[in-house]
C-alpha cells in the first residue's frame, strides 16, 4: 500500500464548479499535512497546510480526518487559473527526529470555460 | 529574494552514462533536498541533508545514485551509470532547520528541476 494515495484524476470541471480532492495516508504517526499546487512543467508549490480543526483560505478548504487517515481539499467556484495538478503531502518524523515529507501522485484538476 | 537554483534545465545522454546536477538553496536554508519526478507520478524523496549532514537517503539507489553537500550549501546529484528508468525531473528543494521544537509551516521551496532523458 502506498503511503499517500489520492484521486487519479483527472477531473474536468466547468468554472464555477466546486470540486473535491481526497487523500489517504497509512501512517498513523503522521505529524502534519499539506496540499502543494504544481503546474504543468512547474515546480510544486505549497497551497496550504492542513489543521485538525479544518481551514480555509479563500475559495479553497482543507480537512483532516485523523482517526480515518483521510485529508481532503474542496475548491469552490473554480477559476481558469485553478487548472493543475494539486499533490497530497504527509510529513513523518523519520529516524533522528528529521522530518519526511511524503508526496501523493497528484490530482489533475482542468477547469473548463 | 534569489530561489532555489538548479542546472542544468535539460540533458539528454545515453544510457550507461554519468550525469551530475547543481543546486544552490536559498541562503539560510539548512535543509536540503532532492526528489526524482517521473512523469505522472508525485515527488518522490532521494535524499535529505541538514547542513552539510545526511539526515534520510534510504530511497536512494546508492549503487548508481551519490549526492553531496559541501559546505552546507550548495549540492550535486550525480547518476553513474544512468538507466532508461531515470528519466525524470531532479527537483531540489530547501527549507529553514526543522525540529520537532522549532516546527515551521511546512513549506519547501522548489527550484524549476533538472529534466534528465535517458536514451
Amino acid at each position: 500500500r502506498k503511503e499517500v494515495e489520492q484521486d487519479p484524476g483527472p477531473f474536468n470541471v466547468p468554472e464555477g464548479a466546486t470540486v473535491a480532492f481526497n487523500c489517504t495516508y497509512s501512517n498513523s504517526a503522521s505529524q502534519s499535512f499539506f496540499w502543494y499546487r504544481q503546474d504543468c512543467r512547474k515546480e510544486p508549490k505549497l497551497l496550504m497546510s492542513v489543521y485538525s480543526s479544518g481551514n480555509e483560505d479563500g475559495r479553497f478548504t482543507a480537512q483532516l480526518n485523523r482517526a480515518s487517515q483521510y485529508i481532503s481539499l474542496l475548491i469552490r467556484d473554480s477559476k481558469l487559473s485553478d487548472s493543475a495538478t494539486y499533490l497530497c503531502v504527509v510529513n513523518i518524523i523519520s529516524s533522528g527526529s528529521a522530518r519526511q515529507l511524503t508526496f501523493g501522485s497528484g490530482t489533475q484538476l482542468t477547469v473548463l470555460p | 529574494e534569489a530561489g532555489v537554483a538548479q542546472s542544468p534545465r535539460y540533458k539528454i545522454i545515453e544510457k550507461r552514462q554519468s550525469v551530475a546536477f547543481w543546486c544552490n538553496p536559498i541562503s539560510g536554508h539548512a535543509t536540503l533536498y532532492w526528489y526524482q519526478q517521473i512523469l505522472g507520478q508525485g515527488p518522490k524523496l532521494l535524499i535529505q541533508f541538514q547542513n552539510n549532514g545526511v539526515v534520510d537517503d534510504s530511497q536512494l539507489p546508492k549503487d548508481r545514485f551519490s549526492a553531496e553537500r559541501l559546505k552546507g550549501v550548495d549540492s550535486t546529484l550525480k547518476i553513474q551509470p544512468a538507466k532508461l528508468e531515470d528519466s525524470a525531473v531532479y527537483l531540489c528543494a530547501s527549507s529553514p532547520l526543522w525540529t520537532l521544537k522549532n516546527p515551521n509551516t511546512g513549506e519547501l521551496f522548489f527550484g524549476e528541476g533538472s529534466r534528465l532523458t535517458v536514451l
